[in-house]
């Protein structure tokens, strides 16, 4: 049982290059989530999915779009990549239901660095 | 803004002792969920809970639910050096995505 992969697990980026983010996940969950995590810092949401074709930007979206042709498939696009983009990138997926009992199962993430 | 807020940020501790890491805000949640991150992996789901009061138990890990549904505990008993890691506490607000604690990062030396 994969759960959620993503690839590739490390990217080095020079400045003002383009990269896709892949995430996949093969549990049939509904929603799925951008995250990245800076170091010794938390989670700050990029972008999101409720469902196959439908996206919503988290609270930090500039620099990065998505899309969602698929359930199992949300892939993070950095169009002109900055030095401030330099992060880990964490995918995750859920089932969510109504009270949120559901947690998330996170990806081992993306360790991109811009230079 | 950060809604949920962790304390302490950092905790380094011998193997054998006890810790309370905390999560508050002055938001009502629905639910809140706890997670441990180890170094290069996402972070795993340890436990929800769902209801004012609630208490949970993990081996040696227990988890309570504030009364209000504004806060909530993780105590650990007789660390190990393998519960070493970023723990993150997340509420959810009947909206589609969770809302991530600031975090706290334990070290637990043999």
């Amino acid at each position: 049982n994969a759960g959620v992969t993503q690839t590739p697990k490390f990217r080095i980026l020079k400045i003002g290059q383009s990269m896709t983010l892949q995430c996949a996940q093969d549990m049939n969950h509904n929603y799925m989530y951008w995250y990245r995590q800076d170091p010794g810092m938390g989670l700050k949401l990029i972008y999101y999915s409720v469902g196959a074709g439908i996206t919503d930007k988290g609270e930090v979206p500039n620099g990065y779009n998505v899309s969602r042709s698929t359930t199992e498939d949300f892939p993070l696009r950095l169009e002109l990549a900055a030095p401030s983009q330099t992060s880990v990138y964490f995918c995750a997926s859920s089932t969510w239901g109504n009270r949120a009992d559901y947690g998330y199962t996170f990806g081992s993430g993306t360790r991109l660095t811009v230079v | 803004t950060q809604l949920l807020e962790q304390s302490p940020q950092f905790l380094s501790i011998q193997e054998g002792e006890n810790l309370t890491v905390y999560c508050n805000s002055s938001s009502v949640f629905s639910s809140l969920q706890w997670y441990r991150q180890e170094p290069g992996e996402g972070p795993v789901l340890l436990v929800t809970v769902v209801t004012g009061g609630e208490v949970k138990k993990l081996k040696r890990l227990t988890f309570q639910f504030g009364d209000a549904r504004k806060d909530s505990s993780l105590h650990i008993t007789a660390a190990q050096p393998g519960d070493t890691g970023l723990y993150l506490c997340a509420g959810a607000k009947n909206t589609d995505k969770l809302i991530f604690g600031t975090g706290t990062r334990l070290q637990v030396f043999p």
